[in-house]
C-alpha cells in the first residue's frame, strides 16, 4: 500500500479481555516495528522483525503481549487479558533496508481499557 | 541500548519566532530521523539526517556525527508547528531505533 495501515483506529475492551491490532506495511519494506505511546509520554520499543530472522521481542512488557508477522507482510499485535496499564495508542513502523532504513509509522490504534 | 536525550522538553513561542531543538545521542548512530506528531497524533516525518545539513522551506536540520547531536531548526514558526517534536536514531542499518522524550512546543497567535 501507499502508507502503512493500521486497524483497529479505535479499541475500546473491557478488562480481561484479548484484543488483537493489525498492521499492514508499506509494499516492499521489510522492516516491522511496534511502538507504543502512551498519553503525554514517547515511543517505548515493544518487538521489531525483519525478514525470516528472529523477531527482536526485548520490548514486550510481559508475557501477555505476543505478535507475529505471516509472509513477511501484515503483522498483528495480541494482547492477552487486558489490563487498564495496557492503554495506549499502539503504532506500526515499517522500513525498507535495502534503502536508507527509514521509519515510516501508520496513524496508530488507540485502545482503551475499561 | 543508545540513549537518547532531547532538549528543552517544552517551548512557548510567540508566531513569527525562530528555535532550535536539540537531540544528544549516548552512542554514535548512523541512522537518524526528526519527525512531527502533529495534535492529532500521527507522527510525521521530517528529516532522515544521518550526517550534515538538510533544509525543506521552514526547517532545517545538522547532524554532527562526531559529536553525537543534532539539531532541528524552526525559522518564522506558525501556529501549525505546534506539537511534539521526536529524534530517534539506531546505530546499525537494521534493529530498533530508540527515541527521545521529545520536545513539546506551543506556538501562540
Amino acid at each position: 500500500g501507499a502508507g502503512v495501515s493500521q486497524s483497529p483506529s479505535n479499541k475500546v475492551t473491557e478488562k480481561g479481555k484479548d484484543v488483537e491490532l493489525r498492521c499492514d506495511p508499506i509494499s516492499g519494506h521489510t522492516a516491522l516495528y511496534w511502538y507504543r505511546q502512551s498519553l503525554g509520554q514517547g515511543l517505548e520499543f515493544l518487538i521489531y522483525f525483519q525478514g525470516n530472522s528472529a523477531p527482536d521481542k526485548s520490548g514486550l512488557p510481559s508475557d501477555r503481549f505476543s505478535a507475529e508477522r505471516t509472509g513477511g507482510s501484515v503483522s498483528t499485535l495480541t494482547i492477552q487479558r487486558t489490563q487498564q496499564e495496557d492503554s495506549a495508542v499502539y503504532l506500526c513502523a515499517s522500513s525498507n533496508l535495502r534503502g536508507s532504513g527509514e521509519l515510516f509509522f501508520g496513524e496508530g490504534s488507540r485502545l482503551t481499557v475499561l | 541500548g543508545i540513549q537518547v536525550e532531547q532538549s528543552p522538553p517544552d517551548l512557548i513561542l510567540q508566531e513569527g519566532a525562530n528555535s532550535t531543538l536539540r537531540c544528544n545521542f549516548s552512542d554514535s548512530v548512523n541512522n537518524l530521523q526528526w519527525f512531527h506528531q502533529n495534535p492529532w497524533g500521527q507522527l510525521i516525518n521530517l528529516f532522515y539526517i544521518p550526517s550534515g545539513t538538510k533544509q525543506n522551506g521552514r526547517l532545517s536540520a545538522t547532524t554532527v556525527a562526531t559529536e553525537r547531536y543534532s539539531l532541528l531548526y524552526i525559522s518564522s514558526s506558525q501556529t501549525t508547528d505546534s506539537g511534539v517534536y521526536f529524534c530517534a536514531g539506531r546505530n546499525t542499518n537494521a534493529g530498533k531505533s530508540t527515541f527521545g522524550d521529545g520536545t513539546t512546543l506551543t506556538v501562540k497567535p
